[in-house]
């Protein structure tokens, strides 16, 4: 099994400032790895794919980087709504594995 | 994305079998894989399994001896049967449409495994 592991775990940033959260697996994934954020008491919601895809819908201050087994998430001008938990997500082999989460506080 | 909406009893006794179904609006079952993930309350993401519309399936390790996901693509629903449940069943399951990634996810539905 692949383990992910995102640091930090929690981190307390205020408004416009960049945040930069990392995953890392236990073994090459390529560019199989995919963030999704989750809000209080909502399911998560993909915000980047394929390790730096954007998607439609998604704000340009997300952005992600990396391949292999270092990525990176990067949440540029933080707004006040992109407070949540942040996991990232492997689908290179069986099973699927997630990382723990990054839960973002807006100070 | 495409709007998936699970149901199913939320209380489920210890040792017995929990059931869920997720009902998919509109477009086709074909493309894609349908999947079941759960979130124990406080914690994280836990991949269960997934089905194709063929019936293939893919499931996790760690609960494969318990879990059997089948579907319907007449009805544009499949389900989850989770069997001898613990307390550490316990968590919101969502169901969620797979392309690699999940891009559209249920609302998710608690299920608290108690006597």
């Amino acid at each position: 099994e692949i383990v992910l592991t995102q640091s930090p775990d929690f981190q307390s940033v205020t408004p416009k400032e960049k945040v930069t959260i990392t995953c890392r697996a236990s073994q090459n994934i390529g560019s199989s790895l995919h963030w999704y954020q989750q809000k209080p008491d909502q399911s998560p919601n993909l915000i980047i794919r394929y390790a730096s895809q954007s998607l439609s819908g998604v704000p340009s201050r997300f952005s992600g980087s990396g391949s292999g087994t270092d990525f990176t998430l990067t949440i540029n001008s933080l707004e006040a709504e992109d407070a949540a938990t942040y996991y990232c997500h492997q689908s290179t082999s069986s099973p699927h594995t997630f990382g723990q989460g990054t839960k973002l506080e807006i100070k | 994305q495409v709007p998936l909406q699970e149901s199913g009893p939320g209380l489920v006794k210890p040792s017995g079998t929990l059931s869920l179904t997720c009902s998919v609006s509109g477009g086709s079952m074909n493309d894609f894989a349908w999947s079941w993930i759960r979130q124990p309350p406080g914690k994280g993401l836990e991949w269960i399994g997934y089905i194709y519309h063929t019936g293939s399936t893919n499931y996790n390790p760690s609960l494969k001896s318990r879990v059997t996901i089948s579907i319907d693509t007449s009805k544009n629903q499949f389900s989850l049967n989770l069997a001898s449940v613990t307390a550490a069943d316990t968590a919101v399951y969502f169901c969620a449409r797979m392309y690699n990634f999940f891009d559209s996810w249920g609302q998710g539905s608690l299920v608290t495994v108690s006597s």
